[in-house]
């Protein structure tokens, strides 16, 4: 069956950088985009980036352009996100998911505290 | 980018309910919209694409209509299972965006 399993996420102070790592299984990885999205406490869902199965084509929102970069390695069946320039506004639970429209499938996401 | 608007933000329903959630895109988006549950301390899980066809194994009391700006997920008879937060997003465009969420409850 399909699983997505989120690594990295941590306490970091303003500032700082933190890399996400999400491991792949049960499905082809390389045949997919793959997408991350993140939900701060207590609120909604915040698409962040996705990247093609070949990584040619890489897209961020606003917020995080220019501060997250998204990678993939489809031999180790993984998907990362590089996070620079941490801030408070970046605390939240962060989620990989298969896909780059509808994201039919979602790891069980991991907390990132951005905090003095 | 194209604003998705959930209401109602909270509902209180009982078990064998009909519930209906709507989702009003900014613009027309086709039938380019998603539809998730998504329960305390967990995932999003997939329940709906292109505005109504059902994911595999989501059951058949979920239902979604809608087409341009207007969308409708309906669960036809709630069962406790279904007390969640559900969430519309679209993707006629990037950014993807989503609703604010509807918490149905009891």
């Amino acid at each position: 069956q399909v699983q997505l399993v989120e690594s990295g996420g941590n306490l970091v102070k303003p500032g700082g950088s933190l890399r996400l790592s999400c491991a792949a299984s049960g499905f082809t990885f390389s045949d997919y985009y793959m997408s991350w999205i993140r939900q701060a406490p207590g609120k909604g869902l915040e698409w962040l980036s996705y990247i093609s199965s070949t990584t040619n084509t890489i897209d961020y929102a606003d917020s995080v352009k220019g501060r997250f970069t998204i990678s993939r390695d489809n031999d180790k069946n993984s998907l990362y996100l590089q996070m620079n320039s941490l801030g408070a506004e970046d605390t939240a639970v962060y989620y990989c998911a298969r896909g780059w429209e509808q994201l039919d499938y979602w790891g069980q996401g991991i907390p990132v505290t951005v905090s003095s | 980018d194209i604003q998705m608007t959930q209401s109602p933000s909270a509902l209180s329903a009982s078990v064998g309910d009909r519930v209906t959630i709507t989702c009003r895109a900014s613009q027309s988006i086709n039938r380019w919209l998603a539809w998730y549950q998504q329960k305390p301390g967990k995932a999003p899980k997939f329940l709906i694409y292109k505005a109504s066809s059902l994911e595999s194994g989501v059951p058949s009391r979920f239902a979604g209509s809608g087409f341009g700006t207007d969308f409708t997920l309906t669960i036809s008879s709630l069962q406790p299972d279904d007390f969640a937060t559900y969430y519309c997003q679209q993707y006629n465009s990037y950014p993807l965006t989503f609703g604010g969420g509807t918490k149905v409850e009891i």
